[in-house]
């Protein structure tokens, strides 16, 4: 069966980095795209972006451009989500999903969500 | 248009029909796809396209669209529905994903 199995929940200081993992079994990991969603305390769903798990390249959302880095790791299915000079905002639950197998099933199956907390 | 737009907040009385509403002038376009999301939990796909349930979701939950409007509907609702639900399709340029603000359902 398909599964998405994230890191561990994260606490940073602003200013540091941080990096979680989406590992990926069930399926072919290459065959369908790997999306990165926030949602930070008690709000809504964000989408972040996406990479093409079969090229590499990501798309980026407006307001995840810079700081936000998308890679993959293709020998062990598993793609990351790295995010640089952490602020406090930063703090959510992060979550990949992956492509379902249309396009009018943007995301079939999720990760448990990665807690991130940035605090001083 | 680059939002979708739903209410924060609906009831419904256990066993009775209601409907999650979900505007934005993408879906004019495109498909809305409906996720559930529960306390704690990850969003789960409960309805899809113009008629697609994923296989383990009840067949009370049904989609409908009309114009700039999509909607779910749960046709006789049951106290495990209580949950948070979210739309979502792609923004008018279909080069980003767009989620609604989310509809807190509680079923009484």
């Amino acid at each position: 069966q398909v599964q998405l199995v994230q890191s561990g929940s994260e606490l940073r200081k602003p200013g540091a980095s941080v990096k979680v993992s989406c590992k990926t079994s069930g399926y072919s990991f290459t065959s369908y795209a790997m999306n990165w969603v926030r949602q930070a305390p008690g709000q809504g769903l964000e989408w972040m972006g996406w990479i093409n798990t079969n090229t590499g390249n990501p798309t980026y959302a407006p307001g995840f451009t810079g700081r936000f880095v998308f890679s993959l790791d293709t020998s062990v299915s598993t793609a990351y989500l790295q995010i640089s000079s952490l602020k406090v905002e930063d703090t959510a639950v992060y979550y990949c999903a992956k492509d379902g197998p249309s396009v009018v099933i943007p995301f079939d199956f999720w990760g448990q969500g990665t807690p991130v907390t940035v605090s001083s | 248009s680059s939002e979708l737009t739903q209410d924060p907040a609906v009831s419904v009385a256990l066993g009775q029909t209601v409907r999650i509403t979900c505007q934005g002038d993408s879906l004019r376009s495109y498909y809305a796809t409906w996720y559930q999301q529960k306390p704690g939990q990850p969003p789960v796909l409960v309805f899809y396209g113009k008629n697609g349930r994923p296989s383990g979701i009840p067949d009370r939950f049904s989609g409908s669209s009309s114009g700039n409007t999509a909607s779910l509907t749960i046709t006789g609702a049951q106290a495990e529905d209580q949950a948070d639900y979210y739309c979502n399709s792609r923004d008018s340029s279909g080069d980003h994903q767009l989620f609604g603000g989310g509809t807190k359902l509680t079923v009484l």
